[in-house]
């Protein structure tokens, strides 16, 4: 149980803002919001954590609902080394807790 | 440092044999995490090992599979009487507190 739903494809003109939906409803308290992503034949790549406030990095931004049971992971501007399957994964932030449990990701597809 | 270490990236074994798989994780990570990927599927967890604390086995397919983590640093997956469904990358990743996990290449496991 990865605990998040998030669609299953997406397309993306490349140039354009990538925005990656994904729903963790029963998020707890103390659980953070995780994205990576795992381009093909490669082993899987951190973006960005956030617990509620927004967050930005070199490479993305992550929004959070203020609910905390949604958030959208935005790639600025696409581009082809972009394509990948990103995975949304809820865990408490402290390493010493629990596993990483990736679930079936999103593939996003950015197009010429 | 370096980053995380798999030792081999490739192997080929016969059915019923027995294979041993290395992780060496980023030095000074206390966490260890083991994954299988099957062609096309998405990461399946195995084995996460933190500290001193008991590891967590939950994810393990059978008894034929076990891992061990020496000295808090190297860790050896083996599976035992190798079968065809085993044919899989395995991933292992290592992380500090922050829980930002870094992930090896991989080993290719091609059971014939």
């Amino acid at each position: 149980d990865a605990k998040t739903t998030q669609p299953t494809s997406m397309d993306c003109a490349e140039g354009r803002a990538a925005n990656l939906p994904c729903n963790h409803s029963t998020i707890s308290g103390n659980e953070y919001v995780y994205w990576y992503r795992q381009i093909h034949s490669q082993g899987p790549q951190y973006i960005i954590h956030g617990l509620k406030n927004n967050e930005t990095n070199e490479m993305a931004s992550l929004i959070i609902t203020e609910d905390r049971k949604s958030s959208t992971l935005i790639l600025p501007h696409a581009t082809l080394r972009d394509t990948a399957v990103y995975y949304c994964i809820v865990r408490v932030g402290r390493a010493g807790n629990t596993p990483l449990v990736f679930g079936k990701g999103t593939r996003l597809s950015v197009i010429a | 440092g370096a980053g995380v270490s798999q030792s081999p990236s490739n192997k080929v074994t016969e059915k019923g044999k027995d294979v041993e798989l290395r992780c060496d994780p980023i030095s000074g990570h206390t966490a260890l995490y083991w994954y299988r990927q099957s062609l096309g599927q998405g990461l399946e967890f195995l084995i996460y090992f933190q500290g001193n604390s008991a590891p967590d086995k939950s994810g393990l397919p059978s008894d034929r599979f076990s891992a061990e983590r020496t000295g808090g640093s190297v860790s050896t997956l083996t599976i035992q009487r190798t079968q065809q469904e085993d044919s899989a990358v395995y991933l292992c990743a290592s992380s500090r507190d922050r829980a930002e996990a870094f992930f090896g290449q991989g080993t290719r496991l091609t059971v014939v």
